[in-house]
C-alpha cells in the first residue's frame, strides 16, 4: 500500500514566524511532490511542486525534497493569519494518474 | 475562466437512490479525476480518466462508475447510494507532459457534499 504520511497537528505558530511542515512517503518509484493548501469547508489549491532533490522557492513558500529519505517538506516564512489552513501533500509518477495523498497538517497562525 | 465546475454542491440521498455528479473543466485538460475525502482520510481517488476515452478505476471504485463525455466532461455516477458513500466528492483536472516533471498537478472544484441517510 503506498502511502504518504503526515502529522495532523494542529500545528500553530505565532505570525511572522516559520512553519515547517513534513510528510513522508512510501512509494521510491514517486516523482512529482506537490503541497495543497485548503482552507476549511474549500477546496484543496495547489501552491507548491516540486520534482528534485533539493529546495524551491517560491515567495515565502519554499519545498524541500530529500528522495535517499523518502522526505518532503514545506516552509512559510513570515506566517501570516491567511495561512491558517489544512496543507496536503501528495506524490505521484510521472503522469500523476494516481497521486496519493496525505491526511493533511493543520497549521493555525496566531496574531 | 471557470476552472473546473462541480455540480451539485449539496445533495441529501435516501439509501437506495441513485445520482449522478456532473464536472466540467475549461483548461484544456486531458486528465480528469473523482476523489473522496473523508475526515481523517486524506482524499481518496475512485477513478480517474487519462484522457479522452479512457477511464480507469483509483483506489475506491467500488460503488461507482463514471463516464468521460468528451474532453471537457467527467460525471460520477451513484447507482445505489450506501451510507459509506456520505463524503465529500472533488472533481479534479490536470495537463500533463513526459519525464518526471510530467504531472503538473491538479485543479479541483469546489466540491459536492453528500449525506445518504
Amino acid at each position: 500500500q503506498k502511502e504518504v504520511e503526515q502529522n495532523s497537528g494542529p500545528l500553530s505558530v505565532p505570525e511572522g514566524a516559520i512553519a515547517s511542515l513534513n510528510c513522508t512517503y512510501s512509494d521510491r518509484g514517486s516523482q512529482s511532490f506537490f503541497w495543497y493548501r485548503q482552507y476549511s469547508g474549500k477546496s484543496p489549491e495547489l501552491i507548491m511542486s516540486i520534482y528534485s532533490n533539493g529546495d524551491k522557492e517560491d515567495g515565502r513558500f519554499t519545498a524541500q525534497l530529500n528522495k535517499a529519505s523518502q522526505y518532503v517538506s514545506l516552509l512559510i516564512r513570515d506566517s501570516q493569519p491567511s495561512d491558517s489552513a489544512t496543507y496536503l501533500c501528495a506524490g505521484g509518477g510521472t503522469g500523476g494518474f494516481k497521486t496519493i495523498f496525505g491526511a493533511g497538517t493543520r497549521l493555525f497562525v496566531k496574531a | 475562466n471557470a476552472g473546473v465546475t462541480q455540480t451539485p454542491k449539496f445533495q441529501v440521498l435516501k439509501t437506495g437512490q441513485s445520482m449522478t455528479l456532473q464536472c466540467a473543466q475549461d483548461m484544456n485538460h486531458n486528465s480528469m479525476y473523482w476523489y473522496r475525502q473523508d475526515p481523517g482520510m486524506g482524499l481518496r481517488l475512485i477513478y480517474y480518466s487519462a484522457s479522452e476515452g479512457t477511464t480507469d478505476k483509483g483506489e475506491v471504485p467500488n460503488g461507482y462508475n463514471v463516464s468521460r463525455l468528451n474532453k471537457r466532461e467527467f460525471s460520477l455516477r451513484l447507482e445505489s447510494a450506501a451510507p459509506s458513500q456520505t463524503s465529500v466528492y472533488f472533481c479534479a483536472s490536470s495537463d500533463r507532459g513526459t519525464g518526471p516533471s510530467g504531472n503538473y498537478g491538479y485543479t479541483f472544484g469546489s466540491g459536492t457534499r453528500l449525506t445518504v441517510v
